[in-house]
């Protein structure tokens, strides 16, 4: 079946150690964006990447880097730098207009969740 | 400034009764879109409906049906005889271009979370 595959879903990490968060997509989708959840918040743009190769910063880009070096995978890193990396990661993707038919929606993973010990 | 405000934190209802979940946005675009997602416990977030600027006309869908007002800059959502599964947190989004630069960037609200209680 089409769909995002993010992994691990639970992730425990130390105090200024890297981690990286897997997304993969097969549904042939051209942009893919990595969200952050926090508690009572709404979802937060970190980054998104509209093609290969390319990528550019969300709102709340400090502390994190991607890279999307196929079509299919947008993997995020939260670094050190990184002050309160506690949350739920969400990677999500969408169509390009006039590519494929495109409603605007955006088909979300089932999430990552990150606890900074 | 908050481009989407859902200024209800939660909302507990009981089985079979009808609830609206309340949805502001704030935006200079003439052309923009308008989406709500449910969150089930699960964590993966479900489009439930798009709705662009030019189209004002309310829409049903089953026990679902969403109220648009752009004289007010409401994006209301109504659970009719509500459900037990129907307990999520439930978000409303607002994207501000369909340019392909842009599309797809959303702007999320802070969620409301519905408990409905059997």
């Amino acid at each position: 079946d089409g769909g995002i595959t993010q992994s691990p879903k639970y992730l425990f990490r130390k105090e200024g150690q890297n981690v990286t968060l897997s997304c993969e997509q097969n549904l042939n989708h051209d942009a893919m964006y990595w969200y952050r959840q926090d508690p009572g918040q709404g979802l937060r743009l970190i980054y998104y990447s509209q093609i290969v190769n390319d990528f550019q910063k969300g709102d709340i880009a400090e502390g994190y880097s991607v890279s999307r070096e196929k079509k299919e995978s947008f993997p995020l890193t939260v670094t050190s730098a990184q002050k309160n990396p506690t949350a739920f990661y969400l990677c999500a993707s969408t169509p390009i207009p006039g590519r494929m038919k495109n409603t605007g929606e955006l088909f979300f993973g089932e999430g990552s969740r990150l606890t900074v010990l | 400034a908050q481009k989407v405000t859902q200024a209800q934190t939660e909302i507990s209802v009981v089985e079979k009764e009808d609830v609206t979940l309340d949805c502001v946005y704030e935006t200079r675009d003439t052309t923009y879109y308008l989406f709500w997602y449910k969150q089930p416990p699960s964590g993966e977030l479900v489009f439930l409906i798009r709705r662009n600027s030019f189209d004002e006309q309310n829409e049903i869908s089953g026990r679902y049906s969403w109220n648009f007002q752009k004289s007010t800059s409401s994006f209301n959502f109504t659970i009719t005889a509500s459900q037990v599964v129907d307990s999520a947190v439930y978000f409303c989004a607002l994207s501000e271009s369909d340019r392909g630069s842009t599309l797809g960037r959303l702007y999320f609200g802070r969620g409301t979370q519905l408990t409905v209680w059997p």
